[in-house]
């Protein structure tokens, strides 16, 4: 069955750059479906930060999108995400999840990776 | 932006029927999906399309979606189902998630 692991360092430091893989067991990313990254700051609610085609195409949360790139490496099989000039406001457990159908951009997320912990502080 | 407004908490007996609402502008034409999510896990689908049951999820578990207003529906609520829930929606190419609500059963 179809997994997802996040990995990343768990401590980023305010002003640099976030950077997250997601690794995917299971299935070839290069097949299809939608790779997408959600993150969940303590105590609050889900926020969708962006999803990826195995194809490159992207699309980004409006309120992030200056500050994100997601990309696809299709000879690991790994998709990942980079957030630039954090601040404390982007301390979150960061998930990757793919989507449900194969080539519908605007389903849902069917499976979640574990998530992983991402703290911004000096 | 598009937003989805859920209600902060939903209480609800054993046995008894939980509903959690989930409202935006013309929701109902677009496809509104739900999560359980429980403390310290990631979130699972419960709902997509509106009605659609994953694989492995209870029958229970239903929803609808007309109007301005998604809602899932939980028949017989368990202890168990004790959680947050989530609804999320697709609009003009990017992915909505409400706030969340959280389900107390007592």
């Amino acid at each position: 069955q179809v997994q997802l692991q996040e990995s990343g360092p768990g401590l980023v430091k305010p002003s640099e750059t976030l950077s997250l893989i997601c690794t995917v067991s299971g299935y070839s990313i290069s097949s299809g479906y939608y790779w997408g990254w959600i993150r969940q700051p303590p105590g609050k609610g889900l926020e969708w930060i962006g999803t990826i085609y195995h194809s490159g195409s992207t699309y980004y949360n409006p309120s992030l999108k200056s500050r994100v790139t997601i990309s696809v490496d299709t000879s690991k099989n790994q998709f990942s995400l980079k957030l630039s000039s954090v601040t404390a406001a982007d301390t979150a457990v960061y998930y990757c999840a793919k989507s449900r159908e194969m080539a519908s951009v605007s389903d849902a997320f069917d499976i979640w990776g574990q998530g992983t912990m991402v703290t911004v502080s000096s | 932006s598009y937003e989805l407004t859920q209600p902060p908490s939903v209480s609800v007996s054993p046995g008894q029927t939980a509903s959690i609402t989930c409202s935006g502008d013309r929701l109902g034409h677009k496809y509104a999906s739900w999560y359980q999510q429980k403390p310290g896990q990631s979130p699972v689908l419960v709902i997509y399309q509106d009605n659609k049951r994953p694989s492995g999820i209870p029958e229970r578990f239903s929803g609808s979606n007309s109007g301005n207003t998604a809602t899932l529906t939980i028949s017989g609520t368990q202890a168990m189902d004790e959680a947050d829930y989530y609804c999320q929606a697709w609009d003009s190419s990017y992915v909505v998630f409400g706030g969340g609500t959280k389900l107390t059963v007592l």
